[in-house]
């Protein structure tokens, strides 16, 4: 059964620090993994989608990284912004049904 | 456009009461979800719906109908829920079920009294 582990979960920072999430998952026979952010009260919104083929995947201050074989992935969050604060949240889809499993996120505070 | 809309944004009913909660979306995504989140948890998966039929139930309550009239709308009914219903209902979308990206709608913020 896949798990999907994300620690800690909260993190404060300074803003400007350059900062990494971590996402680690027990099965490393996945297609893909997806990173989302998610406000209070709010939907998810995908922040990127990495390829089981890819090891990385860049969209503006965000990287993530994908690393199979140890199960795990990294978001990078380059030059952090109050803005930034928000939970995040790591997914990868498990079973014959790609159901998507989730980490229980982690809700970053980016202090000014 | 990566859109996904839900309405309403909230909805307050009581147990009694017959609701539904709406989703759409333009992309031409085949497969369309429907997720339950209670506070400081992550969605669980309620229902998915594959190329407008059924493909999932989690084992959700009868009181919880889904439908899904095309391959764009999504819809939601609820009737006679509990107080422990009232969470964030979010809908999904993805190009097909098998392990593309998903796309999340901004919820509805559902209050059972």
């Amino acid at each position: 059964k896949q798990e999907v582990t994300q620690i800690p979960a909260a993190l404060s920072v300074p803003e400007g620090e350059n900062l990494v999430l971590n996402c680690s998952f027990t099965d490393s026979a996945i297609y893909n993994l997806q990173w989302f952010r998610q406000d209070p009260g709010k939907g998810l919104t995908s922040l990127l989608l990495i390829q089981s083929s890819q090891r990385e995947q860049t969209s503006g201050r965000l990287n993530a990284s994908l690393d199979k074989s140890s199960g795990r992935s990294t978001l990078y969050i380059a030059a952090s912004q109050p803005g930034d604060s928000a939970t995040y949240l790591c997914a990868v889809p498990t079973g014959a049904n790609s159901k998507l499993t989730f980490g229980k996120g982690i809700t970053l505070s980016v202090r000014p | 456009d990566t859109e996904v809309t839900q309405t309403p944004k909230h909805l307050v009913m009581g147990m009694t009461n017959k609701k539904s909660l709406k989703c759409e979306q333009h992309m031409g995504h085949r497969a369309m979800y429907w997720y339950k989140q209670k506070a400081k948890k992550p969605p669980e998966l309620m229902f998915v719906y594959s190329y407008e039929k059924l493909s999932i139930n989690e084992s959700v309550p009868s009181r919880f109908s889904p439908e899904c009239p095309n391959s764009s709308l999504l819809n939601l009914h609820l009737h006679a829920l509990q107080p422990e219903d009232s969470a964030l209902y979010l809908c999904a979308s993805s190009h097909t079920q098998l392990n593309t990206e998903a796309f999340f709608g901004q919820g509805t913020r559902l209050t059972v009294v």
